[in-house]
């Protein structure tokens, strides 16, 4: 079955320290992925888009890779702070044209 | 307008009545997505639009679910008979172009309680 899966045991970090979160799939090939912050009782927001032929993105303290044969993205948070917490959902263009499909997000918790 | 609108943020209703929610996108967005969260979960894909076309409804749960954007800007997603298991969030996203150019903004969602 096609699947995209997140770590769901939320991520405990101390302050400065790099997260770093997990995202595959099964059974799809997808051309885009992207990731997503949410937080309690809010839309997702927008943070990172990579494509298929990017190995590696980065925004500021971010930085997302892809790699389509291990089926798998990582998401790192560089000298991460409180103001990080949040669920991290990544999302995979998936069955052709515009199609997003959303994994089931990973709560991530820096803490002082 | 300024961001994603929807409409109403809290809906209560009676098993069997049918309910629709709207979603107003940004003006220039092309592409409009319905999605419904259950709480804990990701967003689950429901459909989505390019401008009036509806090309991917896959994800709608029964024939009870339907969706509209008859003229390529506002958007109502409609659940017939609803079902204590339609509770949810429903949330709204927008985007300028595809999947490929990246960037759906979301709108703060329609939770949709059925009693």
């Amino acid at each position: 079955s096609q699947k995209i899966e997140q770590n769901s045991e939320a991520l405990n970090i101390q302050e400065g320290k790099t997260a770093t979160l997990t995202c595959n799939y099964t059974n799809y090939s997808p051309a885009y992925l992207q990731w997503y912050r949410q937080d309690p009782g809010r839309g997702p927001v927008f943070l990172l888009l990579i494509r298929e032929n990017e190995k590696e993105k980065r925004k500021e303290r971010l930085k997302v890779t892809f790699d389509t044969t291990l089926k798998q993205s990582l998401f790192h948070i560089t000298a991460s702070q409180p103001a990080d917490s949040a669920t991290y959902l990544c999302a995979l263009n998936t069955g052709g044209g515009n199609k997003l499909t959303f994994g089931t997000g990973t709560q991530l918790k820096v803490e002082l | 307008g300024a961001g994603v609108s929807q409409s109403p943020r809290y809906k209560v209703t009676k098993r069997g009545q049918d309910v629709t929610l709207r979603c107003d996108p940004i003006s220039s967005h092309a592409t409009l997505y319905w999605y419904q969260q259950a709480l804990g979960q990701g967003p689950e894909f429901l459909t989505y639009f390019n401008y009036e076309a509806q090309p991917d409804k896959s994800g709608l749960p029964s024939d009870r679910f339907s969706a509209e954007r008859p003229e390529g800007s506002i958007s109502t997603l409609t659940i017939q008979r609803t079902e204590q298991r339609d509770s949810a969030m429903y949330r709204c996203a927008s985007s300028f172009g595809g999947v490929d150019t990246g960037e759906l903004f979301f709108g703060e969602g329609s939770r949709l309680t059925v009693l």
